[in-house]
């Protein structure tokens, strides 16, 4: 499978716990973003990476809230002390960025279902 | 900031129908995209049809197909011969034409489709 994947696709926790997750792009994009989805809503950005920097993080990102993208490969998303209001699914996409692009079409995951009791 | 909105939470359509899904969006920009996408129960959010703000041709993609009125800043969707595998959460998402926005989107709360035998 060629496609965006993330693990775990569900993750149950309980409060004060801290969770990751990962995201394996699409092996030639350069883009890579996290998204978070909750019921009833459309995604919402959260970050992006270009290769292995960080170039925007939405004010939805507390402090709590950490994105790594190593070696410009996978993505990690780690959110400390969790809080009920974090349950949501977590969404990865992956684009491929180059100037003479028109609109790099972003490619999903599955998505990381988190859960907070 | 630009803002998508989606009116109708739920469609239903008849396979072999047709249904339009509706979307209006918010910006002072006058180069963008638009975009929507199909979100299926449990699977990866997937585009299904793209349309260029300097284009006045309306987009198509076999059975689907746009209707783009920039100035009213409407941006409908048309499924046409609806079938089964239809079903499912379409999201109508915008980007700004700006690369600053690192291919950033904003997307409405979705449309859950029906398909009826």
């Amino acid at each position: 499978d060629t496609g965006v994947s993330q693990d775990p696709r569900h993750k149950i926790t309980k409060r004060g716990q801290n969770v990751t997750f990962r995201c394996d792009p699409i092996s030639e994009h350069n883009r890579l973003y996290w998204y978070r989805q909750t019921l009833g809503q459309g995604p919402e950005f959260l970050t992006y990476f270009q290769n292995e920097a960080q170039l925007e993080k939405s004010r939805l990102l507390s402090d709590r809230f950490s994105a790594e993208r190593p070696k410009g490969s996978f993505s990690t998303l780690e959110i400390q002390r969790t809080e009920q209001g974090d349950s949501a699914m977590y969404l990865c996409a992956s684009s491929l960025f180059a100037p003479q692009l028109v609109a790099g079409e972003l490619f999903f995951g599955e998505g990381s279902r988190l859960t907070v009791l | 900031a630009q803002t998508v909105t989606q009116s109708q939470p739920e469609m239903s359509v008849q396979e072999a129908e047709t249904v339009t899904l509706s979307c209006t969006y918010d910006t002072s920009e006058s180069d963008y995209y638009l975009f929507w996408y199909k979100q299926p129960p449990s699977r990866q959010m997937i585009l299904v049809i793209r349309q260029e703000a300097y284009k006045q041709q309306n987009a198509t993609e076999n059975r689907f197909s746009v209707n783009f009125q920039k100035a009213a800043k409407s941006f409908s969707l048309k499924i046409s011969d609806s079938q089964l595998g239809d079903a499912a959460m379409y999201f109508c998402a915008y980007r700004s034409a700006w690369t600053g926005t690192a291919s950033k989107l904003t997307f409405g709360t979705g449309t859950r489709l029906q398909v009826t035998l």
